[in-house]
């Protein structure tokens, strides 16, 4: 089966701008959970989303906001672009939400300058 | 919230060595997963462990949930077993999940 399929892999952008990343889950998978990866904060998790709902979401501010698709492909756009948001994103989709049921896609490197 | 705590933060194995990663958690947890990251950032799930213990050929772990700690361990390491090997569990009162901070693991030929 294919796996978790983010877009884009690599991505720069300047301060102020906005950005859209995008993550295609496992076909069948409802959820799809999102973490930021920094070298100072680690993993961190932003935002949960189960058959277009948001379910659950991490102490991010209101600049990153998601949305799920009925085909259950999800988006998180990040406004207002900081240098600290430079991450790699990464997406996890399953069946259910919890962690067993896990599969990472490979991440979007974002680069803000 | 729950902390999660991992040790070492880093270590270098000749190949062919044996190791033992742990992660300690603050609160008690619904679930505790182990990851591996190799190199190139992809995550990759070894073990789901909320209790008890597993196998997984030259990789184990055992989690002692009463005590709030888990090992994973490593043994006859190899050079693809380089990466961040990374505990996360979910919270029992938030059902989030948070991620220790990894360990990182470089093996030399």
């Amino acid at each position: 089966k294919a796996g978790v399929t983010q877009t884009p892999r690599y991505l720069i952008k300047t301060r102020g701008q906005q950005v859209t990343l995008s993550c295609s889950p496992i076909s069948g998978h409802r959820s799809v959970s999102w973490y930021q990866q920094t070298p100072g904060q680690g993993l961190q998790f932003l935002f949960e989303y189960f058959s277009e709902t948001q379910r659950n979401k991490g102490n991010f501010p209101g600049r990153f906001s998601g949305r799920q698709f009925s085909n259950s492909r999800s988006e998180m756009n990040v406004s207002t672009l900081e240098l600290g948001d430079s991450a790699l994103y990464l997406c996890a989709s399953s069946l259910t939400g919890d962690i067993y049921g896990y599969t990472f896609g490979s991440g979007t490197r974002l680069t803000v300058v | 919230g729950i902390q999660v705590e991992q040790s070492p933060p880093d270590l270098i194995l000749q190949e062919g060595a044996n190791s033992t990663l742990r992660c300690n958690f603050s609160d008690s947890v619904n679930n505790l997963q182990w990851f591996h990251q190799n190199p190139w950032g992809q995550l990759i799930n070894l073990f789901y462990i909320p209790s008890g213990t597993k196998q997984n050929g030259r990789l184990s772990a055992t989690t002692v949930a009463t005590e709030r700690y888990s090992l994973l361990y490593i043994s006859s390491s190899q050079t693809t077993d380089s990466g961040v090997y990374f505990c996360a569990v979910e919270e029992t009162s938030y059902d989030k999940v948070i991620f220790g901070p990894g360990t990182s693991l470089s093996v030399i030929p």
